[in-house]
């Protein structure tokens, strides 16, 4: 099987723009996790989507969101980019028990 | 507020040496996940533990969830250059369908292995 894809690799936006993220999971997975990864705070959790619906939700303020196809592909999209929003987008699919991750999106805000 | 304490966060040591890498909380885990890092790439998942006290074992690698499912240790034997990297441990808190997707990241061991 193929594995987690998200485009695109990397990215640099300037402040105030809005981005948007794309992953699409392992084929049959329906479970889709976004996550920020950043050398202070690390790894942490933004939302879930499962069948289209969004099933868990981090803390991060609205500007954060994403959704979910019915083909299980996700989008994330931060509007009203910050300095503090430069980081690793991850997204992981999951068939229950494990998660695995794509390679990420590296997002540089000037 | 840090769920899952790893420790160390950095460890430097020669080719041949053994190590542990702990992932400790006060909480109690459903399962927890062990994923290896390269600069610029996702994580890599390694092993997911399930029931307290299970020791799994990959190759050099061995794996152990605590009985209280609350801690968990990865150990390596004889470590090789090629295992440089950042090692995490992830906890899922429930297997409820409301919380199957999140997982909970310990801060991370930076592993240098020099030859």
């Amino acid at each position: 099987k193929a594995g987690v894809t998200q485009t695109p690799r990397y990215l640099i936006k300037t402040r105030g723009q809005q981005v948007t993220l794309s992953c699409s999971p392992i084929s049959g997975h329906r479970s889709v996790s976004w996550y920020q990864q950043t050398p202070g705070q690390g790894l942490q959790f933004l939302f879930e989507y499962f069948s289209e619906t969004q099933r868990n939700k981090g803390n991060f303020p609205g500007r954060f969101s994403g959704r979910q196809f019915s083909n299980s592909r996700s989008e994330m999209n931060v509007s009203t980019l910050e300095l503090g929003d430069s980081a690793l987008y991850l997204c992981a699919s999951s068939d229950f028990y494990e998660q695995y991750f794509g390679p990420g999106t590296r997002l540089t805000v000037t | 507020t840090q769920l899952l304490e790893q420790s160390p966060q950095f460890l430097s040591i020669q080719e041949g040496e053994n190590l542990t890498v702990y992932c400790n909380s006060s909480s109690v885990f459903s399962s927890l996940q062990w994923y290896r890092q390269e600069p610029g790439e996702g994580p890599v998942l390694l092993v997911t533990v399930v029931t307290g006290g299970e020791v799994k074992k990959l190759k050099r690698l061995t794996f152990q969830f605590g009985d209280a499912r609350k801690d968990s240790s990865l150990h390596i034997t004889a470590a090789q250059t090629g295992d440089t990297g950042l090692y995490l441990c992830a906890g899922r808190r429930g297997v409820s369908s409301g919380n199957t997707g999140k997982l909970i990241f310990g801060q991370g061991t930076t592993l240098q292995v020099k030859p």
